[in-house]
């Protein structure tokens, strides 16, 4: 079946450039798609990628390697407010199914 | 403004009682999806639709059903609830399917003791 693996926590300094990883296994997909979801509130869409390559977006940009099965949310100029978690997902082909990894918390410290 | 909204915010039940949670969009989107949430478990997609009476199961679909009479309306419903299925509860909708720019609801937080 499909699956998508993304570090559990991740650890940064205010100012700092951050990545996270997500790979994943899968027979076919549309796009691997990054949401953001602030403690006790609703995961908010920050990016798509449909195709391989970076997609930037302010301070956050998105990249895909399908040849490779892995894609990452890069984070640049780290503020407190960037502290939450993180989910990599994707739409899968054959079907309509939309799978997410299980998150990866982040910690910006001061 | 475009939201999707769900009700209720927070439910308590007991075992066997059946409950519907609403959820409804105003975006005209075509997708609509049930998540539920569990620590360390991310999101796991209950069921979705493609537009109205068209639905599928998703990775959990044991113990709910759904229905998509309008196309802006999603509920779902649990028919006999179970202390398993204690969790946090998203509705989702988009204009496609998949992950693509999913607009998710404020999220029901429900019980079964």
């Amino acid at each position: 079946g499909q699956s998508l693996e993304q570090p559990s926590e991740v650890t940064a300094v205010e100012g700092a450039i951050v990545q996270i990883n997500c790979t994943y296994q899968t027979s076919g997909f549309y796009g691997l798609s990054w949401y953001q979801q602030h403690d006790g509130g609703a995961p908010t869409f920050l990016s798509y990628n449909a195709l391989d390559g970076l997609e930037e977006t302010g301070r956050f940009s998105s990249f895909l390697s399908r040849s490779d099965s892995y894609g990452y949310l890069l984070l640049q100029e780290l503020q407190m407010k960037d502290s939450a978690s993180y989910f990599c997902a994707l739409g899968e082909t054959g079907g309509f199914k939309t799978i997410f990894g299980a998150g990866t918390r982040l910690f910006v410290k001061a | 403004e475009a939201q999707v909204t769900q009700n209720p915010r927070y439910l308590i039940t007991v075992t066997g009682k059946k409950l519907t949670v609403t959820c409804s969009q105003n975006m005209n989107h075509e997708y609509m999806s049930w998540y539920r949430q569990d620590p360390g478990l991310g999101l796991r997609q209950i069921y979705y639709s493609m537009n109205v009476e068209v639905t599928d199961k998703g990775d959990v679909p044991e113990g709910y059903k759904v229905s998509r009479k309008e196309k802006r309306n999603f509920p779902l419903i649990l028919e006999s609830p179970s202390p398993n299925q204690t969790s946090l509860y998203f509705c989702a909708s988009s204009f496609t399917q998949g992950a693509s720019e999913q607009y998710f609801g404020p999220g029901t937080r429900l019980t079964v003791t």
